[in-house]
């Protein structure tokens, strides 16, 4: 079972729609999780951390997490063609991170 | 505001070369990182460091070798180059690496061995 497993895309929406992007993670003693995005090309940028279950909003964007389950998703509202990138779930323990493979969001005008 | 700077770029290296990629960062952090990433894959730790002169192997180290004698560089050394390190690479830092501290990536250095 891989550490950190996200849902395989591609995932196409169109935009003004909802993405919704799942992961799930083996290490129960997990401390911490994070979603990246990385347009093609570029390096990984910082969008979304959360830390406790329940849910965290910043602007368009929702983390949801939820220990007991070991599930944590992203959801992106109001998608817009701007919004089209891999976006990659990151579940920390100690000072290392482990990265899902990533799962690509197309969204289409 | 520099960040993370890692150079070069880019780079095409013949079959046994070696090579150094340079990773530098101007926000004190402490603790860097080193990562690959294949086509289609998730990031994967080869080493990081928690301090000037401490450094320890991540998932895939073979291959590699870091130093870390200032706060500030972390360069990645490759030896003998083989086709399966074709990747691309990125550098990390975060503050303490705490358990919520977000790490920060330079822009990555593209690699093939040829």
């Amino acid at each position: 079972q891989k550490e950190v497993e996200q849902n395989s895309g591609p995932l196409s929406v169109p935009e003004g729609a909802i993405a919704s992007l799942n992961c799930t993670y083996s290490d129960r003693v997990s401390q911490s999780f994070f979603w990246y995005r990385q347009y093609s090309g570029k390096s990984p940028e910082l969008i979304m951390s959360i830390y406790s279950n329940g849910d965290k909003e910043d602007g368009r964007f929702t983390a949801q997490l939820n220990k007991a389950s070991q599930y944590v998703s992203l959801l992106i509202r109001d998608s817009q063609p701007s919004d089209s990138a891999t976006y990659l779930c990151a579940v920390g323990r100690d000072y290392k991170l482990s990265f899902g493979a990533g799962t690509t969001v197309t969204v289409r005008a | 505001n520099a960040g993370v700077t890692q150079t070069p770029k880019f780079r095409i290296l013949k079959i046994g070369q070696s090579m150094t990629l340079q990773c530098t960062q101007d926000m004190n952090h402490n603790y860097m990182y080193w990562y690959r990433q294949d086509p289609g894959m998730g990031l994967k730790l080869i080493y990081y460091s928690v301090g000037a002169g401490i450094t320890d192997k991540g998932e895939v180290p073979n291959g590699y070798n870091v130093s870390r004698s200032t706060t500030e560089d972390f360069p990645l050394r490759l030896e003998l180059a083989a086709p399966s390190q074709t990747s691309v690479y990125f550098c990390a830092s975060s503050y303490t690496g705490g358990v919520n501290q977000p790490q920060h990536f330079g822009d990555g250095t593209r690699l093939s061995i040829l």
